[in-house]
C-alpha cells in the first residue's frame, strides 16, 4: 500500500518569494513516481512536475523544483519566485512504475495563498 | 485536440436514483481512473481500468459501478447505494508504462443530491 502525508493545510507566501510544500511518502514498491498537481479553484488538475524513485538529479520544470530525498522518503516542492496566480491547491501523488495498480495515491492537499 | 471530456459539469441527484457520469478520452490511452474529492480534500481512487472490458476496485467502490466496452469511454454510475455522494468527480487516463506518464485529468462533474 501507498500513503502520501502533506502537514500543511495551508500555506501563505508574498509574491516572487519561494514557497517549499511538503511531501513525505511511504511504500514497498522499489521503482516508483512521484508527481505534483496544481488544482485551481476551477477544479481541473494540472500535472506540474515529475520525480522518478532511480533519478538521480532532482526534477526542475521553469520555477518547480523537487526536492527529493529518497532516504528520508520526501518530495518537497519548491516554488520560486511565487504569482499570483500560483495560488491553489497543491497535491502530492505517487505510482508505482512496474507492477500492480498503477493509479495514483494522492495527499489531502496544501492550499497556497499568494500575497500581494 | 487531445484530451479528456466529462459530462455534464453539474448534476444534480434525487435520493435514490442513479446517475451516470460520462467520460470520454481521445488520448489513446489504455488507463482511465475515477477519483472522488470531497470539499477541502485529496483525491480517493474509485475505479480503475487498464485494458478494454476490464476494470478493477479503487479505494472506495461501495455504490458505483463502471463499464469499460471502448478504450475511449469510461462511464460510471452513482448507484442508489451510495449513501454519501455528494462530491467532486474527476475522471483521469493515462498510457501505460514504466516512465514518466502523468495522468490527464477532465474537468470534473459536481454531484449534488438534492
Amino acid at each position: 500500500a501507498q500513503k502520501i502525508t502533506q502537514t500543511q493545510p495551508g500555506m501563505f507566501v508574498q509574491e516572487k518569494e519561494a514557497v517549499t510544500l511538503d511531501c513525505t511518502y511511504d511504500t514497498s514498491d522499489p521503482s516508483y513516481g512521484l508527481f505534483w498537481y496544481k488544482q485551481p479553484s476551477s477544479g481541473e488538475m494540472i500535472f506540474l512536475i515529475y520525480q522518478g524513485s532511480y533519478d538521480q538529479q532532482n526534477a526542475t520544470e521553469g520555477r518547480y523544483s523537487l526536492n527529493f530525498q529518497k532516504a528520508r522518503k520526501s518530495a518537497n516542492l519548491v516554488i520560486s519566485a511565487s504569482q499570483l496566480g500560483d495560488s491553489a491547491m497543491y497535491f502530492c501523488a505517487m505510482r508505482p512504475m512496474d507492477t500492480g495498480r498503477r493509479a495514483l495515491t494522492f495527499g489531502s492537499g496544501t492550499r497556497l495563498q499568494v500575497q500581494p | 485536440d487531445g484530451g479528456i471530456t466529462q459530462s455534464p459539469k453539474y448534476l444534480f441527484r434525487k435520493e435514490g436514483q442513479n446517475v451516470t457520469l460520462s467520460c470520454e478520452q481521445n488520448l489513446n490511452h489504455d488507463a482511465m481512473y475515477w477519483y472522488r474529492q470531497d470539499p477541502g480534500q485529496g483525491l480517493r481512487l474509485i475505479y480503475y481500468s487498464q485494458i478494454v472490458n476490464d476494470f478493477q476496485k479503487g479505494d472506495i467502490a461501495e455504490g458505483y459501478s463502471v463499464s469499460r466496452e471502448k478504450k475511449e469511454s469510461f462511464p460510471l454510475t452513482v448507484t442508489s447505494a451510495q449513501k454519501n455522494p455528494t462530491a467532486f468527480y474527476l475522471c483521469a487516463s493515462s498510457i501505460l508504462g514504466t516512465e514518466n506518464t502523468e495522468a490527464f485529468f477532465g474537468q470534473g462533474t459536481r454531484l449534488t443530491v438534492v
